[in-house]
């Protein structure tokens, strides 16, 4: 089963910019591995911001957006706020599988 | 209002089985690809499985760990999703969660399953 990796943590001031990634142990990440991202808060079912790379959801805040970028898949987060602390983890298809990335924890300071 | 409600969680001895259902409401399953994903506590989400939608051949798919002891199934007429678990084990204990594929992007708030004797 393909590992799939991401930051295990990043740090981001308020209103700045930050991009989490997403590689596969497989090698390059491509559209074809169809990219979700999503956002967990603590104690609250996770939500989906991103399918397909790069399309957003109705919900989706536009200062999200997703890319694939050097071989991997990304999440840039551009004018922080505090609200955007949280874990994200990316979703990658394999095939008939998928599989989650480790999650990495955000934190706006 | 779109919802997905997950139930039928608990707590069930070593060997156990469970069947989780996912009920989804204010849209169709019909088209959808459905997911279950699951969340140890403390630990990060684990991708469980997913069932296509019937159009396009309705083929399961599932993860190595539960392959051979889990089946998602669907009730299209019923707008409900499946999750029947067999033989289970200790470290199947998470909250369970449905998630729904694509331009949708729907996920219920789970259900909890403890496996422990």
């Amino acid at each position: 089963q393909a590992v799939v990796t991401q930051e295990p943590s990043l740090t981001v001031s308020p209103g700045g910019t930050v991009t989490l990634t997403c590689d596969s142990s497989t090698g390059v990440v491509t559209s074809g591995h169809y990219p979700y991202w999503f956002q967990q808060r603590p104690g609250q079912a996770p939500r989906t911001l991103i399918y397909d790379t790069t399309n957003k959801y109705s919900w989706t805040p536009a200062r999200f957006s997703g890319s694939l970028l050097g071989g991997k898949a990304a999440l840039t987060l551009s004018g922080a706020q505090p609200e955007d602390e949280a874990e994200y983890y990316c979703l990658l298809s394999y095939s008939g599988t998928r599989v989650f990335g480790g999650g990495t924890k955000l934190t706006v300071l | 209002e779109v919802q997905l409600v997950e139930s039928g969680g608990g707590l069930v001895k070593p060997g156990g089985s469970l069947r989780l259902s996912c009920a989804a409401s204010g849209f169709s399953l019909t088209n959808v690809w459905m997911n279950w994903v699951r969340q140890a506590p403390g630990k990060g989400l684990e991708w469980v499985g997913r069932i296509q939608s019937k159009a396009d051949g309705g083929t399961t798919g599932y993860a190595v760990p539960v392959k051979g002891r889990f089946n998602i199934s669907r009730d299209d007429s019923g707008n409900t999703l499946y999750l029947q678990m067999n033989n289970l084990k200790s470290e199947d204990t998470a909250v369970y969660f449905c998630f729904a594929s694509g331009s949708l992007g729907y996920w219920g708030l789970g259900t909890q399953v403890t496996v422990s004797s």
